[in-house]
């Protein structure tokens, strides 16, 4: 089954501790891409990342990072997460000017 | 960069009713997608359209592209429960991709 797979869904960290978001998708899909989704302000692109070892910020790139050492795996990482972070996360996959397929979600929250 | 504005931001409807939700865009559309989410979920595709004019129907969900290719409108007819959520229009715009605000729908008995 074609999907996108992000873990965790939902998790509660503090202030300056270092996490990573995983996502992974097996559709052999040469985009991938981050985004925040906030009340109001909808979704947001984070990163994306159009092959391995090639990518780019999008509109919100402030505070993540991200990494592509292989076409599956795409990893948003947050070095020191600060309570501006707290936002429900979407990594998406995509072949060309297709349906971009989204995860479930992340819901991370930053106390 | 390119935007893309929808309205309305949100909408009831009582079942059984139709309802528009349109999607203008700042640029010329080269290509808009649709998608569906219930609160807190993952996105669902619903529709693409490519050619200025293109109408496409799935269902009870007909979505158009006007000729002129910047805006989008995406139509129910005969609403349901299950039709309730957020609908979000997108768009690329060179590697990045743009998504409207979403427009929530409700569906009242």
């Amino acid at each position: 089954e074609a999907q996108v797979t992000q873990n965790p869904r939902y998790l509660i960290t503090v202030t300056g501790k270092k996490l990573t978001v995983t996502c992974s998708q097996n559709m052999n899909h040469e985009y991938m891409s981050w985004y925040r989704q906030d009340p109001g302000l909808g979704l947001r692109q984070i990163y994306y990342s159009m092959n391995v070892e090639v990518t780019d910020k999008g509109d919100v790139p402030e505070g993540y990072k991200v990494s592509r050492k292989e076409k599956r795996n795409f990893p948003l990482i947050l070095e020191s997460p600060s309570p501006n972070q707290t936002s429900l996360y979407f990594c998406a996959s995509q072949a060309g000017n297709t349906e971009a397929f989204f995860g479930q979600g992340t819901r991370l929250t930053v106390v | 960069s390119q935007e893309l504005e929808q309205s309305p931001q949100s909408l009831i409807v009582q079942e059984g009713k139709n309802l528009t939700i349109n999607c203008t865009s700042s640029k010329t559309l080269y290509g808009l997608y649709w998608y569906k989410q219930k609160y807190g979920e993952g996105l669902i595709f619903l529709m693409m359209l490519q050619k200025g004019g293109e109408e496409k129907s799935h269902e009870k969900i007909t979505a158009k592209l006007d000729e002129k290719k910047q805006q989008s409108s995406l139509h129910i007819t005969a609403s349901q429960p299950s039709h309730a959520g957020i609908y979000l229009c997108r768009t690329d715009s060179w590697g990045k991709l743009q998504f409207g605000a979403g427009t929530q729908v409700v569906v009242t008995p």
